[in-house]
Order: C-alpha cells, then sequence, then structure tokens
C-alpha cells in the first residue's frame, strides 16, 4: 500500500532555534498533502493544506509565518517550525492523499518536537 | 461549530471477545467517514472506511455501521487480540473534494489478556 515517510522521528532543539520536518510520499505522487498537530491525549487538529506549486492554506489560528510549509515536489512537503518556542512542543503529522479511483490519505509516522 | 465526538473515552475488552467503538457526528453532509488506529508516539493507520451511501462495510476481523438517521458510526472489532490495544479516531470529510479531515477525540483500547 501506499506509504509515507515523515522525518525526523523525533527532535529535541534549543528555544529560538528553527527545525524543519519532511514528509514524502514514497510510492505515489501527492499534490495535497496535510499537516497535523497533536497535542498527548488529545486528538489531530489540522494546521495547513499543502498544495505543491503553491501556497499553503493555513487553518484559522495557525501562524504562518510560524509554520512555514514548501511543497516543491509532488513527493515532498516541509514544515519548519521557527524560532521555536516550549508551547511549540508537540507531536506533528502529515498526511497524504493518493490520486485516481479509490483515493485514500495515508498518515506520517509522525515527528516529536521537543523545545527546551 | 459542527463535530465529530464519541461516546466512550477508554474500553477495556477481554482478548477474544469483540469490541465496539462508538462515534456521533453532527455535519448531516458528512459523506465520507474514516476509521483510524493510533499507536502511542505513531501515525494514524488506516482502518477501514465507509460512505454515506452505505450502511455497512466489512473488512478483516472489523466491520464499520453508519446510521445516518441518527448520525453514528461505529467500529466492530471481532476476536479482539493484544495488538488492537491502541487509540481509535473516527473522522469525517464532508465531502470527498475536500479533504480537510475532521477528528473525534478518540477512544483507548485496551485488550487484557
Amino acid at each position: 500500500g501506499a506509504v509515507v515517510s515523515q522525518h525526523p522521528s523525533w527532535v529535541i532543539c534549543k528555544s529560538g532555534t528553527s527545525v524543519k520536518i519532511e514528509c514524502r510520499s514514497l510510492d505515489f505522487q501527492a499534490t495535497t498533502m496535510f499537516w497535523y498537530r497533536q497535542f498527548p491525549k488529545q486528538s489531530l487538529m489540522l494546521m495547513a493544506t499543502s498544495n505543491e506549486g503553491s501556497k499553503a492554506t493555513y487553518e484559522q489560528g495557525v501562524e504562518k509565518d510560524k509554520f512555514l510549509i514548501n511543497h516543491a515536489s509532488l513527493t515532498l512537503s516541509t514544515l519548519t517550525v521557527t524560532s521555536a518556542h516550549p508551547e511549540d512542543s508537540s507531536f506533528y503529522i502529515c498526511s497524504a492523499r493518493t490520486q485516481g479511483v479509490g483515493e485514500k490519505l495515508f498518515f506520517g509516522s509522525g515527528t516529536q518536537l521537543s523545545v527546551l | 461549530g459542527e463535530s465529530v465526538g464519541l461516546h466512550l473515552p477508554t474500553l477495556s475488552v477481554q482478548e477474544g471477545d469483540n469490541s465496539i467503538i462508538n462515534c456521533a457526528y453532527s455535519n448531516s453532509a458528512s459523506d465520507y467517514f474514516i476509521w483510524y488506529k493510533q499507536e502511542s508516539g505513531k501515525g494514524p493507520q488506516f482502518i477501514i472506511d465507509i460512505r454515506s451511501n452505505m450502511d455497512k462495510r466489512q473488512g478483516q476481523r472489523v466491520t464499520v455501521l453508519l446510521n445516518k438517521t441518527v448520525k453514528h458510526l461505529s467500529l466492530q472489532i471481532a476476536a479482539t487480540q493484544p495488538g488492537d490495544s491502541a487509540v481509535y479516531f473516527c473522522a469525517e470529510i464532508p465531502n470527498f473534494g475536500n479533504e480537510k479531515l475532521t477528528f473525534g477525540t478518540g477512544t483507548r483500547l485496551t485488550i487484557i489478556p
């Protein structure tokens, strides 16, 4: 089945630094990818929709200058958390949509970000 | 706003028994529903989906039931195994052209050996 690879699995960084998370569709092309955030024991909250070759669409309340999204190819979207602060510590998950008959959404394995 | 919610936050089931996880949704326009399984520290894993023109769909050991009259969704897992222990989320999509999933709060299923 379709596979979505997310890297890194976990990252620890100092406050004020930036962190980049990659999301790759390994065996299919994804014109649309999605980025979610999940706090402990809570559900997934959609942050933004990443569109290949165009600007991302952010959900209400998500700072676009804080969470930079780049979808430069049909198989790669990146999320950069800029000037990270402890409150940005969370589990970040991407998903990608297959195309054609039987479209489905597949999720990456997630990235646990801890900001010290 | 409209939301998808779950009736039970936790559920414990004896290994080998069947389990039922319930989900209520409020958007009557939703036409696509998905159940996901999430193990600790991992991303959601697709289990089964169902469209609004169906009321039942079966997979391997799993069955999803959709009752549009009362806007209720359930996931049945037969002959539960320890590996079934996880958090289960239902999610809805208003229409499949719009892939913005709305996730429920999740139910933690624990299989007792």
